[in-house]
């Protein structure tokens, strides 16, 4: 069965420094989202991507956020300068377009902002 | 803007009895309703799903169920099984495709 990749599993930074979580989605999704779930809390949406521009943000998603879908295969999540607060999962997800509306979710990032 | 809100936040069941966990959405507009399994260190996967035009869904020991009028749905598990523990969440979507998530059942299983 089709899969999400995401990598890496488990990111550790510094506060103030810049990452990026990297996704592959399923290769004929149309439809690329990006949600966070801070530890025994419910997931919470961040950003949609379609045709290669954002279709939606969250409150959440501020400047510090960006995506970048940089060579048709993988979809990145850029935070400029982490803050303890994001600290979190990351999942990413697809979905194939208009008829189907079942998420894929990849196996997320846990990032931990020291 | 959407909000669900899921019940309970926990629930210890005997294996082999049934577990029902509740869903209300607040938006109208919403017209997508999935359930999603997560395990420990694992993503959500989608289990079940059903849209605003079926009141009822079944698949082998799950149900769902939609009551469009009250906007409140449920997820029925039936001869609970260990492998069955796990964190449940609902969500409601409409056209955008952005789900708004409960805030997840823990499901215990006991054998």
């Amino acid at each position: 069965e089709p899969e999400v990749t995401q990598t890496p599993s488990h990111q550790v930074t510094q506060m103030g420094q810049e990452v990026i979580l990297r996704c592959v989605p399923i290769s004929n999704h149309l439809y690329f989202y990006w949600y966070r779930q801070i530890l025994g809390q419910k997931v919470e949406f961040l950003v949609s991507f379609y045709n290669n521009e954002i279709s939606e943000k969250s409150e959440i998603f501020d400047d510090q956020f960006s995506v970048e879908r940089p060579d048709g295969s993988n979809f990145t999540l850029k935070i400029r300068s982490t803050k303890l607060e994001d600290s979190a999962m990351y999942f990413c997800a697809s979905i194939q377009g208009l008829a189907n509306y079942g998420y894929t979710f990849g196996s997320g990032t846990r990032l931990t902002v020291v | 803007g959407e909000n669900v809100e899921q019940h309970p936040s926990t629930l210890s069941v005997q294996e082999g009895d049934s577990a029902v966990i509740k869903c209300t959405y607040s938006d109208s507009a919403s017209n997508y309703f999935p359930w999603y399994k997560q395990e420990l260190g694992k993503g959500p996967q989608l289990i079940i799903d059903i849209r605003s035009n079926v009141g009822e869904k079944k698949d082998q020991r799950i149900a769902v169920t939609l009551n469009k009028t009250a906007k409140h749905f449920s997820l029925h598990i039936t001869e609970t099984q260990p492998e069955d523990s796990a964190v449940y969440f609902c969500a409601a979507a409409s056209g955008t495709y952005k789900y708004i998530f409960g805030t997840g059942t823990r499901l215990k299983v006991l054998a």
